[in-house]
């Protein structure tokens, strides 16, 4: 079974330019999160679905960053205008249903030039 | 708001010595507790979930025990090997409003031959 797939792994992008994520989360997982982590430091949530609903996005800041889930499988998490601070990974998770085994992506690094 | 403190925060270990993990919360409020582990440059790798109503979880050289009363977990590694370097990350999956993995900084662990 394949696991959670992300992509791209790595992206270098000048400051002010926009950026995506793609995350493909585990076949039946319901529920799929966005953390961003930094170095040295742990993820931290920026939005969880449950299916195609955002259910908490209250540490996503919406003024750059946008998320969607289209039919309730892929994701992609934007970034527009990107800014040096945002440099970090992206990591995408997948859950059968809220509070069970979480999954996680390998992944995508972001530099910001 | 949940808190998640990993002690310590780096570990250097001869080969084949037991060691032990730790990690703390602050709100025994949890749907379960998850480990992790992160080689460098890669997504993070599910090793243990123990559900809150559990005592431990043990997978091969792997033992996690769970004492929600006292906000604490331990991640017990026998006979360390050199492949098992690497940054563990505990998690706490919060409940209330914003269901979700809380982590701490992790612990990197490097077994020497």
């Amino acid at each position: 079974e394949a696991g959670v797939v992300q992509s791209p792994r790595y992206k270098i992008i000048e400051k002010k330019q926009p950026v995506a994520f793609w995350c493909n989360p585990i076949s039946g997982h319901n529920t799929l999160y966005w953390y961003l982590q930094n170095l040295g430091q742990g993820p931290e949530l920026l939005i969880r679905y449950e299916n195609e609903e955002a259910v908490d996005d209250s540490q996503l800041p919406k003024d750059r960053f946008s998320a969607e889930r289209l039919k309730g499988v892929d994701s992609t998490l934007k970034i527009q205008p990107a800014e040096l601070g945002d440099s970090a990974v992206y990591l995408c998770a997948s859950s059968f249903a809220g509070a069970t085994e979480a999954f996680f992506g390998q992944g995508t690094r972001l530099t910001v030039v | 708001k949940q808190e998640v403190t990993q002690i310590p925060a780096a570990l250097s270990v001869p080969e084949g010595e037991n060691l032990v993990l730790n990690c703390s919360f602050t709100d025994s409020a949890i749907y379960n507790l998850q480990w992790f582990r992160q080689d460098p440059g890669k997504g993070l790798t599910s090793l243990l979930l123990i559900q809150s109503s559990q005592r431990e979880q043990t997978s091969g050289r792997l033992n996690a025990s769970l004492d929600k009363s006292s906000g604490r977990s331990t991640l017990y590694i026998a006979a360390s090997q050199p492949g098992d370097s690497a940054t563990y990350l505990c998690a706490a999956h919060t409940q209330g409003g914003s269901e979700k993995l809380v982590f701490g900084k992790g612990t990197k662990l490097t077994v020497n031959p």
